[in-house]
C-alpha cells in the first residue's frame, strides 16, 4: 500500500546549519507530495507541496523537489534558524486519502 | 491560505463525561473532512473521513460508537467523545479538503482533550 518513509529524529542544529530531512515514498498512481510543520502545542500547517515529477515546492526558504526516479521528497533549508524549530511530517496522497511519515523534530540551537 | 478552526482548543473533562469538539471551515467548502488523532511525540493517526451528509467512515480500530462524528453541513463537522476515559486524553486534529485543487488538506489548530 501507499505508504511514507521519513527519517528519524530528534535532529538538533545550530543556527545558519544546513537542513535535509529525507523522505522516500511508496505509491500507486502519481501522488502528491507535501511537507507539514506543526509548532509546539500547534495544530500542523502547510510548508510546500509539489504535484508531479521534477516539481519543486518552496517556501520559507524550505525547498523540496519531487524525485520519482528515487521516490524521494527530501526536505531542505539552507540556513536555519531558531525559529524552524518544530515538527516536520512528510506526506502523500493519491486522492483524497493522506498518508504520513511520523515526523521529524528539529531544534535549532543558537 | 484556506483556514479550518477548532474548538474549543482546549479541554478538561472528568472521566465519563462527553466532549464534543468541532471543526470549521472558514472560508471555502470541505466536502470532506477528517479526524486524526495524534499522542505525544508521534504522527498523526486518522480516525475517521467525513462526508457531508452521509455517514463517516471509520479507520480500523477506531470504535465508532466512542467516537461520534458529524457532518452535518458543508463547513461544519463534529467529533463528539462520549463517555471519555483517561485514555482517551489526546490531542486531536482535523482536516478539510478544499474544492481548490489540486487536493490539498488544510489542518485545524488542534483540540488537546484531558480526561480526569
Amino acid at each position: 500500500g501507499d505508504s511514507v518513509t521519513q527519517m528519524e529524529g530528534p535532529v538538533t542544529l545550530s543556527e545558519e546549519a544546513f537542513l535535509t530531512i529525507n523522505c522516500t515514498y511508496t505509491a500507486t498512481g502519481y501522488p502528491s507530495l507535501f511537507w507539514y510543520v506543526q509548532y509546539p502545542g500547534e495544530g500542523l500547517q502547510l510548508l510546500l507541496k509539489a504535484t508531479k515529477a521534477d516539481d519543486k515546492g518552496s517556501n520559507k526558504g524550505f525547498e523540496a523537489t519531487y524525485r520519482k526516479e528515487t521516490t524521494s521528497f527530501h526536505l531542505e533549508k539552507g540556513s536555519v534558524q531558531v525559529s524552524d524549530s518544530a515538527v516536520y511530517f512528510c506526506a502523500l496522497s493519491t486522492g483524497n486519502q493522506f498518508y504520513f511519515g511520523t515526523g521529524t523534530s528539529l531544534t535549532v540551537i543558537p | 491560505g484556506a483556514v479550518v478552526s477548532q474548538h474549543p482548543s482546549w479541554v478538561i473533562c472528568k472521566s465519563g463525561t462527553s466532549v464534543k469538539i468541532e471543526c470549521r471551515s472558514l472560508d471555502f467548502q470541505a466536502t470532506t473532512m477528517f479526524w486524526y488523532r495524534q499522542f505525544p511525540k508521534q504522527s498523526l493517526m486518522l480516525m475517521a473521513t467525513s462526508n457531508e451528509g452521509s455517514k463517516a467512515t471509520y479507520e480500523q480500530g477506531v470504535e465508532k460508537d466512542k467516537f461520534l462524528i458529524n457532518h452535518a453541513s458543508l463547513t461544519l463537522s463534529t467529533l463528539t467523545v462520549t463517555s471519555a476515559h483517561p485514555e482517551d486524553s489526546s490531542f486531536y486534529i482535523c482536516s478539510a479538503g478544499s474544492d481548490r485543487g489540486p487536493k490539498t488538506q488544510y489542518f485545524g489548530p488542534g483540540t488537546r482533550l484531558l480526561v480526569l
